[in-house]
């Protein structure tokens, strides 16, 4: 169980186009979802949290016109990279937990992540 | 929120068990401690949880002493396949504004 798929796993783009990411809980009912991103050989670093039907709360320093998230029901999310550049190339990560869950309400299941290249 | 401190890396052997130790000095009364593992372009994947004493599952024990002020992470018998990146993390959802803050992690290289 608590199964989160994360689509596509690599995207390359051009410069100027916007990418779309997906986030699904398949198992379980996500009442809240992160965005991470990493870069190479370093830790993640959260970008947003979103819970299901109400706005993403973002992390001090990243622009929410930029990176869209809409966290539309309780087993998707999705992350729209807006105008990309190559300085957003990166390794995006999401993450679901599933409040409900008693014991497990701490817990988050990962996505496999996306390697998003901007050319 | 609760900052973890965490050895930046370890060498181990196959076959040896190895123990990773997280200090989280200013732990809150309600949060709890939980370990991922992260392999290279894979995202973190749950490993163990607990909030005192000890825990164990399948694949590690959890000992927490009793102020909690920091945690260890045992995996008994490491293979190469456990050669990855473990992060240590505290919180609680319940506590108003949760959420999960990444140390820099443990790099735990196995060597045959």
């Amino acid at each position: 169980g608590a199964v989160v798929s994360q689509h596509p796993s690599r995207v390359i783009c051009k410069s100027g186009t916007s990418v779309k990411i997906e986030c699904r809980s398949l198992d379980f009912q996500a009442t809240t979802m992160f965005w991470y991103r990493q870069f190479p050989k370093q830790s993640l670093m959260l970008m947003a949290t979103s819970n299901e039907g109400s706005k993403a709360t973002y992390e001090q320093g990243v622009e929410k016109d930029k990176f869209l998230i809409n966290h539309a029901s309780l087993t998707l999310s999705t992350l729209t990279v807006t105008s990309a550049h190559p300085e957003d190339s990166s390794f995006y990560i999401c993450s679901a937990r599933d409040g409900t869950s008693g014991k497990q309400k701490n817990i988050q299941y990962f996505g496999a992540g996306t390697r998003l290249s901007v050319l | 929120l609760a900052k973890t401190t965490q050895p930046i890396s370890m060498d181990s052997y196959e076959g040896q068990e190895v123990n990773i130790t997280c200090s989280h000095n200013n732990i809150a009364t309600n949060d709890y401690i939980t370990w991922y593992q992260q392999f290279p372009s894979q995202g973190p994947r749950f490993i163990i949880q607990g909030y005192k004493t000890k825990v164990t599952n399948e694949v590690a024990s959890l000992f927490i002493p009793a102020d909690r002020k920091s945690s260890t992470l045992s995996l008994p018998r490491v293979s190469l396949s456990d050669t990855a990146v473990y992060y240590c993390l505290v919180g609680d959802i319940d506590t108003g504004g949760f959420k999960t803050i990444f140390g820099a992690g443990t790099r735990l290289f196995v060597k045959a």
